[in-house]
């Protein structure tokens, strides 16, 4: 069956350091993998995008590389700020399926310290 | 409308009610999406629009959940004869989803949610 599994222990980290979050599927060839944060109470907003060609994008401290044959994506937030304090959502198309369902992964709670 | 917006933010019912949850999408978005997020889980998919396309319900968790989008536009979410384990935030989103092409432009803009409690 199909999966995308993301730590569902919250990251506890200091601010300043770089906090690395995790997401693997299964049984999926995606098109493209996107990277969203979520703040209680709200819905997810989109942060990052990285198609299958593409081995690494950045966004100002945000950095997001995606490996097809470990099926596997990691998002950095470098420089940490407790600002920075979310859930962070990957979430995977199908490929090749502009406009298909987006699938979620369960989200990894974010909790940067002062 | 300049984001997704969807009503009521919050509701409260009883079991065996029924209840309606409506979105407004982003103007000219023609995909939406409806998820359910129960509390301190992922989001799980409901149904998914996308143009005139028939709707891909496969998310519904049963025969009691239904939606429909008049117009392409606004869309309701519908729960007939409500349980307790209906409740959620009840997610929307849209986007400018196109069905030919270079993908990338399928970022999905949510709602803020209807949180929906069923005593």
């Amino acid at each position: 069956s199909q999966k995308i599994e993301q730590n569902s222990e919250a990251l506890n980290i200091q601010e300043g350091k770089t906090a690395t979050l995790t997401c693997n599927y299964t049984n999926y060839s995606p098109a493209y993998l996107q990277w969203y944060r979520q703040d209680p109470g709200r819905g997810p907003v989109f942060l990052l995008l990285i198609r299958e060609n593409e081995k690494e994008k950045r966004k100002e401290r945000l950095k997001v590389t995606f490996d097809t044959t470990l099926k596997q994506s990691l998002f950095h937030i470098t420089a940490s700020q407790p600002a920075d304090s979310a859930t962070y959502l990957c979430a995977l198309a199908p490929i090749k399926a502009a406009g298909n369902k987006l699938t979620f992964g369960g989200g990894t709670r974010v909790l940067v310290k002062p | 409308g300049a984001g997704v917006s969807q009503s009521p933010s919050n509701k409260v019912t009883e079991k065996g009610k029924d209840v309606e949850l409506r979105c407004d999408p982003i103007s000219g978005h023609t995909a939406l999406y409806w998820y359910r997020q129960s509390l301190g889980q992922g989001l799980e998919f409901l149904i998914y629009f996308q143009g005139n396309s028939a709707p891909d319900k496969s998310g519904l968790p049963s025969d009691r959940f239904s939606a429909e989008r008049t117009g392409g536009s606004v869309s309701t979410l519908t729960i007939q004869r409500t349980q307790q384990e209906d409740s959620a935030v009840y997610l929307c989103a849209s986007s400018l989803a196109r069905t030919s092409g270079r993908t990338g432009a399928n970022v999905l803009t949510f709602g803020a949610g209807s949180r929906l409690t069923v005593l």
